[in-house]
């Protein structure tokens, strides 16, 4: 099984309001990922945690916060969003988080965010 | 830098045809290389994996490596209406993740 689930779906919000994102996985997978995607563009990688410790920050704005709470676990607090900032948000998940040569990365169904 | 080029198409195909998608790198330190489908809208879904030089077969899609060359190749035999999708490469480069080329948008015409 290489399932990674994220929810809400779809969230809509407005400029001032605080969400969170989340994401799980259940394959003991040891590295987790958030990516930001625009319409037409790649994924865009935002942070991630490798042994439930951030090892990158892609120069991200403060208004996104990651939280990892545990090894199955992800969460993106947002606060005070842009409506740039409207995007599909990907968790992905891999088995290492050593970006080791075998360290396939395996994605969510995202969220759809709209920042009004 | 590290660069990952990709053709942006839109790549037009028959039906029942090869689809052939391309992708060079910039940095001989690449290891991995992944190919990824993502329809309009969805996440990307993982296809195919290759680290070695030569061909890896997997049903109707074939993943092509040639580090000398730096580029590596996905073929889609048979393509189907279905396989109109957004390809993208990605390579992990030394210790660093994923990168992603802009991706090949793929049309498979019934």
């Amino acid at each position: 099984d290489t399932e990674v689930t994220q929810t809400p779906k779809h969230l809509v919000m407005g400029m001032t309001n605080k969400k969170s994102l989340k994401c799980e996985q259940h394959m003991g997978h040891r590295a987790m990922y958030w990516y930001k995607q625009k319409a037409k563009k790649p994924p865009e990688l935002m942070f991630v945690y490798s042994y439930e410790k951030l090892s990158i920050n892609e120069s991200v704005p403060s208004r996104f916060s990651p939280e990892c709470p545990n090894s199955s676990l992800l969460n993106l607090h947002l606060h005070a969003l842009q409506p740039e900032d409207s995007a599909l948000y990907l968790c992905a998940s891999s088995r290492t988080g050593t970006h080791a040569s075998t360290d396939t990365q395996y994605f969510g169904p995202g969220t759809r965010l709209t920042v009004l | 830098q590290k660069e990952v080029e990709q053709n942006s198409g839109p790549l037009s195909v028959p039906e029942g045809a090869i689809a052939s998608l391309n992708c060079t790198y910039s940095d001989r330190g690449s290891q991995s290389f992944f190919w990824y489908r993502q329809y309009s809208g969805k996440s990307p879904e993982l296809i195919m994996f290759i680290y070695s030089n030569g061909d890896k077969e997997d049903g109707r899609f074939t993943a092509q490596l040639n580090k000398a060359s730096q580029y590596v190749s996905l073929l889609i035999r048979d393509s189907q209406p279905s396989d109109s999708a957004t390809y993208l490469c990605a390579v992990i480069i030394g210790n660093t993740p994923l990168v992603f080329g802009k991706g090949t948008r793929l049309s498979v015409i019934a």
